[in-house]
């Protein structure tokens, strides 16, 4: 079992549509919850994190996490064409001395005008 | 502030070839981290760099993957030789404190990786 599970999509929604990406995880030693955005051909950029179980709002942004049921989401309100990207979620863990990011495999979405 | 940047972009190179991968971290990150994403795979660690000192390199594939640090600015990843499976993007990350709450960990463009 992968220690961290995402649904790589593609997901394909219409301009204004919320948008609802899910994460699933099995490492209870998980510390931090984060969502990337990564463009094409650029690395990954943060756009948010949570540390505990509940919900964390960022302008259209909100990341939801449940550590009881292992579950992390990230809503997208009002999508937008520009918001069209790939979204990684990712999780942190200490591990060998080390904090190191685990990811999923990324949802890339698309917003159409 | 210049970002992390990473050269070359692209790099296509035969099997058995060496091939060398640099990364320039954020000015005053002293934590340097390398990652890989091999195609239809999901990014994965491979290293990490605190200043010259490798803190973890429990994810370095194999002995022919070589990552060094000299004065605790930029940093290199070599492969040699390269195999097929090599091919993927790797990524390299700083931050200037260790943890998430303190500094985020903020990415380069990443190096595109062809072995044929």
């Amino acid at each position: 079992q992968k220690e961290v599970e995402q649904d790589p999509g593609p997901l394909s929604v219409p301009e204004g549509a919320i948008v609802s990406l899910n994460c699933t995880y099995s490492n209870s030693a998980f510390q931090y919850f984060m969502w990337y955005r990564q463009y094409s051909r650029k690395g990954p950029e943060l756009l948010m994190y949570t540390y505990s179980s509940g919900n964390k709002e960022d302008g259209r942004f909100t990341a939801q996490v449940d550590k009881s049921s292992k579950y992390i989401s990230l809503f997208i309100r009002d999508s937008q064409p520009s918001d069209s990207a790939t979204y990684l979620c990712a999780m942190s863990v200490i591990q060998g001395g080390s904090e190191k990011l685990v990811f999923g495999k990324g949802t890339k979405l698309t917003v159409n005008p | 502030e210049a970002g992390v940047t990473q050269f070359p972009s692209h790099s296509v190179i035969e099997k058995g070839q060496t091939v060398t991968l640099r990364c320039d971290p954020i000015s005053g990150h002293d934590n340097l981290y390398w990652y890989r994403r091999v195609m239809g795979k999901e990014i994965k660690f491979l290293l990490h760099f605190v200043k010259e000192s490798k803190q973890d390199e429990s994810g370095m594939p194999n002995n022919r993957f070589l990552a060094e640090r000299t004065g605790g600015t930029y940093s290199t990843l070599k492969v040699q030789p390269a195999e097929l499976e090599d091919s993927g993007v790797y990524f390299c990350a700083s931050s200037r404190d260790e943890g998430i709450f303190d500094e985020t960990q903020y990415f380069g463009p990443g190096t595109r990786l062809l072995v044929l």
